[in-house]
């Protein structure tokens, strides 16, 4: 079975551009999750999705959104980009939402550089 | 106020040694989570508790609901055990502990 595929693994951008991040789950997983990774934050939700819906969502600002398809794909969009987005972005998926008890399955990340 | 805390920050062993991750949080949850991420930054699902202990080859996990406390204990350590160990609780969303980076010496 495929695991979570991220797409792409590195990205290299500058201050204002916007950025679109892709997320594969699992084959049959519903949920995605999004985290961003910092050495200063460490990781940090963003925000979960299942069946298309958004369920939950961190404390991040408007510039982060997201979406998912009704083939379970998840992309995440980051707008007008700062230098502070420079991040690990992970996704990870499950079978059920995030509070069914469901380990979570992680995908290996996008690097995202900002100049 | 940071939601899990975990510690030690650091910890480096001698191969063999018995080693424990202490995770305290202070939110509700229906679940705890231990992960393991290695350097380049893939993180693995090594144990969801939401009561008791799960053991899992040389990893044993235990998590007390009342005290809102959880242990990673990994036992015989091994030079290839040497990874990032990250607490995460999750209801509605997932809080993180900042990490534990172990290091283990031949």
């Amino acid at each position: 079975k495929a695991g979570v595929t991220q797409t792409p693994r590195y990205l290299i951008k500058t201050r204002g551009q916007q950025v679109t991040l892709s997320c594969s789950p699992i084959s049959g997983h519903r949920s995605v999750s999004w985290y961003q990774q910092t050495p200063g934050q460490g990781l940090q939700f963003l925000f979960e999705y299942f069946s298309e819906t958004q369920r939950n969502k961190g404390n991040f600002p408007g510039r982060f959104s997201g979406r998912q398809f009704s083939n379970s794909r998840s992309e995440m969009n980051v707008s007008t980009l700062e230098l502070g987005d420079s991040a690990l972005y992970l996704c990870a998926s499950s079978p059920g939402t995030a509070h069914s008890n469901q380990p979570q399955h992680f995908g290996d990340g996008t690097r995202l550089s900002i100049l | 106020k940071n939601e899990v805390e975990q510690s030690p920050q650091n910890l480096t062993a001698q191969e063999g040694e018995f080693i424990t991750i202490n995770c305290s949080y202070s939110v509700g949850i229906s679940a705890l989570h231990w992960l393991q991420q290695h350097p380049g930054g893939g993180i693995v699902s090594l144990f969801m508790l939401s009561s008791g202990k799960k053991k899992h080859g040389r990893l044993i996990a235990t998590i007390n609901i009342q005290e809102k406390h959880s242990s990673l204990h990994i036992t015989a350590s091994h030079p290839r055990d040497s990874a990032v160990y990250i607490c995460a609780v999750g209801g509605n969303q997932f809080y993180f502990g900042t990490g534990t980076s172990l290091t283990v010496i031949p």
